[in-house]
Formats: structure tokens, C-alpha cells, sequence
């Protein structure tokens, strides 16, 4: 059975400054998903990651696919309170490539 | 183009009552989702559809039912409601690629007291 695990689950950052999410899976997966939640909103997608060694990069962030390890980084560039919001992660199980969802990494980003 | 709608917004049910979430979606996507999220979690996975007429359940069916006679529409029904299913639910559709994304509608959450 496929499960996700996100870490940090809280995360407090300065603006400016840098840090890495990371996500670990427990079985092998086709692809992996980044989503973002704003409080109260539904899920907006980020990335997929598709294969071994995959980066994709939209603005402060980047996320990146190791698939021998069975991890997924999302790292942020120098903070901006826009991107305080909850990140999850998502692997796909199965024939159908269901999702799993980590418990997500709620962040804070403070001036 | 809407995306995928949810109606209602929200719900307060008393235990025992029955209700049916309504998801919309005006994409053509062949794959529609039922997913609920409870606070500090993920989102788990209730039913899914790979097209009109087929249904499958996912990690947590139990209580509720869905079907799928359009392209369109995949409705949720909860038939004896429970406190346990007191959450935020979220509807999902994709296309049928292997890598496309599911796109989300903005949630209904239920209350049930």
C-alpha cells in the first residue's frame, strides 16, 4: 500500500529566506504532484514530475524527482508572504494512477 | 468554461439525514473524483469514475454512494449521515491522460450534528 509522507508538516520562514519540503513515498510511483491550498480554497497545481531526475521550477519555486530514493523536493527561493499556504504532495497508485496525498506542509512566511 | 462546480457550498446535516453533493464539469473529462479532507490530513479518496456508467470505490467508500450517467455530473449521496462525515469534500476531474492533472472544484463542507 502506497503511503506519502511530507515533512516539515509546519513550517515558519522569514521572508528571504530559503527552504526545502520534502516528500517521501513508500512504494514506486509513475508520477509525482505538487498542489497549493490557500486557506479556506480549493487545490491549484504546481508541478508534475514525471520521471527520474525530473525539475520544474515556476518562480520561487522548485521541485525536483528522485525516483531510486522514492523523494520529491519542493524547495523555495527567498520567501514572500504570497507563498504562505499549504502545500501538498501526491503520488499516483495503481492501474488508474490515483492520488495519494501527503498530510501537507502548512507555510508561514513572516516579514 | 466553469471547470468543476460544487453545489452546495455549504451544509449542516442532522445525524441520520441523507444529502447528495453535486459536482459539475464542463471540460469533457472522462475521470471525475470524490475526494474528502479533514483538518490537519490529506485528502482521501471516496469514489472515482472513468467515464459515464463506471464507478470504483477508493481508500474510504464506506457511507456514501456515487453514479455517473453523464460525462458531466458525478453526484455524491450520503444516505444515513454521521458525525464522521463531517468534513470538507472536494470534487476532481481530469482528462485521460497518463499525466494529466485533476483539476479541483472549491469544496462543499458538511457539517453533521
Amino acid at each position: 500500500e502506497l503511503k506519502v509522507e511530507q515533512n516539515p508538516l509546519f513550517l515558519s520562514m522569514q521572508e528571504g529566506k530559503n527552504y526545502t519540503i520534502y516528500c517521501n513515498y513508500s512504494t514506486t510511483s509513475d508520477r509525482l504532484y505538487w498542489y497549493r491550498q490557500d486557506p479556506g480554497k480549493s487545490l491549484e497545481s504546481l508541478f508534475v514530475l514525471l520521471s527520474n531526475g525530473a525539475v520544474k521550477q515556476e518562480g520561487r519555486l522548485m521541485a525536483s524527482l528522485d525516483t531510486k530514493a522514492r523523494l520529491s523536493t519542493l524547495h523555495i527561493t527567498a520567501a514572500v508572504h504570497d507563498l504562505s499556504a499549504t502545500y501538498f504532495c501526491a503520488a499516483t497508485s495503481g492501474s488508474q494512477g490515483n492520488l495519494i496525498f501527503g498530510k501537507g506542509t502548512k507555510l508561514s512566511v513572516k516579514p | 468554461n466553469a471547470g468543476v462546480t460544487q453545489t452546495p457550498k455549504f451544509r449542516i446535516l442532522k445525524i441520520g439525514q441523507s444529502m447528495t453533493l453535486q459536482c459539475t464539469q464542463d471540460m469533457n473529462h472522462n475521470y471525475m473524483y470524490w475526494y474528502r479532507q479533514d483538518p490537519g490530513m490529506g485528502l482521501k479518496l471516496i469514489y472515482y469514475s472513468v467515464g459515464a456508467g463506471i464507478t470504483d470505490k477508493g481508500e474510504v467508500p464506506n457511507g456514501y454512494n456515487v453514479s455517473r450517467s453523464t460525462t458531466e455530473d458525478f453526484p455524491l449521496r450520503l444516505e444515513l449521515a454521521a458525525p464522521s462525515q463531517t468534513s470538507v469534500y472536494f470534487c476532481a476531474s481530469k482528462a485521460s491522460g497518463f499525466t494529466d492533472t485533476q483539476y479541483f472544484g472549491p469544496g462543499t463542507r458538511l457539517t453533521v450534528l
